[in-house]
């Protein structure tokens, strides 16, 4: 079955910096990649996707690449905010919808004021 | 437009006994999936369903069972439950192939 591995596990920026998290997975049939957001205590939400006939996409200040050869995807946030700080999870799935999505094991992005 | 409703937020079982989770789905959406998140195994898939019928199922033991109404709302059953069965389970509702919303979770504590 399909496994996606997410790097790293704990992420700390000052605010105002960059932050990347990068996510690597084994099934070459995946072709949607969403990134959700979790604050604590709340539900998963959807912040981002990307599907595998587009090597980029952005929101804001927000973006996620694709590298269907590598079999590797990544989540970019530019101008980080104190509110950006939240558990981030990446995730694979051979549809475009809510048919079984494989998830990384998250990333705890803090942002540092 | 109202999101993905799931009750009760929080139970405690005891060893042993069933449980009975709901969720209602957005209007509209009619595939609902169901995750388990714990802390150390993270989020993970249960099962599918759409148009109430299951269309797909993670690696979970028989005990995890679910099933979908014609109107899309969603249950899951665990049945003799267990103490690592403790988690935040979470529903998730999408308009087929468009993304998947979550839900708050039910938060079960078996004693």
């Amino acid at each position: 079955g399909e496994n996606v591995e997410q790097h790293p596990s704990t992420l700390s920026v000052q605010e105002g910096d960059s932050a990347v998290i990068k996510c690597t997975y084994s099934d070459s049939a995946s072709n949607y990649f969403p990134w959700y957001k979790q604050e604590l205590g709340k539900r998963p939400q959807l912040i981002i996707d990307i599907r595998s006939n587009v090597g980029e996409k952005k929101d804001q200040r927000i973006a996620v690449t694709l590298n269907k050869t590598a079999k590797h995807f990544s989540l970019h946030i530019t101008e980080t905010q104190p509110e950006d700080s939240a558990v981030y999870f990446c995730a694979a799935s051979r549809s475009f919808g809510n048919e079984k999505l494989t998830f990384g094991t998250g990333t705890r992005l803090t942002i540092i004021p | 437009k109202a999101g993905v409703t799931q009750t009760p937020r929080y139970l405690i079982k005891t060893r042993g006994q069933q449980v009975t989770l709901s969720c209602s789905p957005i209007s509209g959406h009619r595939s609902v999936s169901w995750y388990q998140q714990t802390p150390g195994q993270g989020l993970q898939f249960l099962f599918e369903y759409f148009s109430e019928t299951q269309r797909n199922k993670g690696n979970f033991p028989g005990r995890f069972s679910g099933r979908q109404f014609s109107n899309s709302r969603s249950e899951m059953n665990v049945s003799t439950l267990e103490l690592g069965d403790s988690a935040l389970y979470l529903c998730a509702s999408s308009l087929d192939r468009v993304g998947a919303f979550f839900g708050q979770g039910t938060r079960l504590t078996v004693v």
